[in-house]
């Protein structure tokens, strides 16, 4: 089966300017993630969606950090302004039912490595 | 809240050495802890898990053992090869509050 798909790999762009990431999850899975993995830390949770709907962004900072999942499938990660705190990889997962890893497994894509100059 | 506390990397073994990278968290209730590992150039993976006390996870000759006693997931494997060359990531998650927690990551090198 295909697997979690995001774009870019790799974004350079300067402080103040906006970007977008793009995931395309496992097709059927309910719920998609965004992780942020800053250099030598682990995965920090930003968003998590069930279906189109927003389950968890209490670590989302909405005023520069946006996401949205149109249609339960696809979704998109915005950053408007960018700053150098924002440089890191961010992760998309997704897993087949409503976001219990006790008892079911998230699969993640390659990342988008993002730097921020 | 919930923590996860990682073995400081990076960690470089000789082919066929025996691994251990050490793993504690904190956290209320009874947890599920995981091991996560990222090759060179890709995603995360799952690699084992343990679901309650005293369970085994084992995966590719890797087996990590929850230990409610001492709050440790460590992971060991007793011969390493150079394709286990990875990032590895322990995790934990908290039914209830629905969060995978992860730890800082520990770098593994193996060399021929």
């Amino acid at each position: 089966e295909a697997g979690v798909a995001q774009s870019p790999r790799y974004k350079i762009i300067e402080k103040r300017q906006s970007v977008a990431f793009w995931c395309n999850p496992i097709s059927g899975h309910a719920t998609l993630y965004w992780y942020q993995q800053i250099l030598g830390q682990g995965p920090k949770l930003l968003i998590q969606f069930q279906n189109n709907g927003v389950v968890d962004d209490s670590q989302l900072p909405k005023d520069r950090f946006s996401a949205e999942r149109l249609k339960g499938v696809d979704s998109t990660l915005k950053i408007q302004p960018a700053k150098l705190e924002d440089s890191a990889v961010y992760l998309c997962a997704s897993s087949l039912v409503g976001g219990s890893w006790f008892d079911t497994e998230a699969f993640f894509g390659q990342g988008t490595r993002l730097t921020v100059v | 809240g919930n923590s996860v506390t990682q073995m400081e990397g990076p960690v470089t073994l000789s082919e066929e050495a025996f691994l251990t990278i050490n793993c504690t968290y904190t956290a209320t209730g009874y947890p599920s802890l995981f091991w996560y590992v990222q090759y060179p150039g890709e995603g995360l993976q799952l690699l084992l898990k343990a679901t309650k006390a005293d369970d085994k996870g084992s995966n590719k000759g890797f087996e990590a053992t929850y230990r409610k006693e001492t709050t440790s997931f460590h992971l060991e494997k007793g011969s390493v090869q150079v394709s286990d060359s990875a990032v590895y990531f322990c995790a934990l998650f908290r039914p209830g509050n629905e969060k995978l927690t992860f730890g800082t990551g520990t770098r593994l090198t193996i060399i021929p």
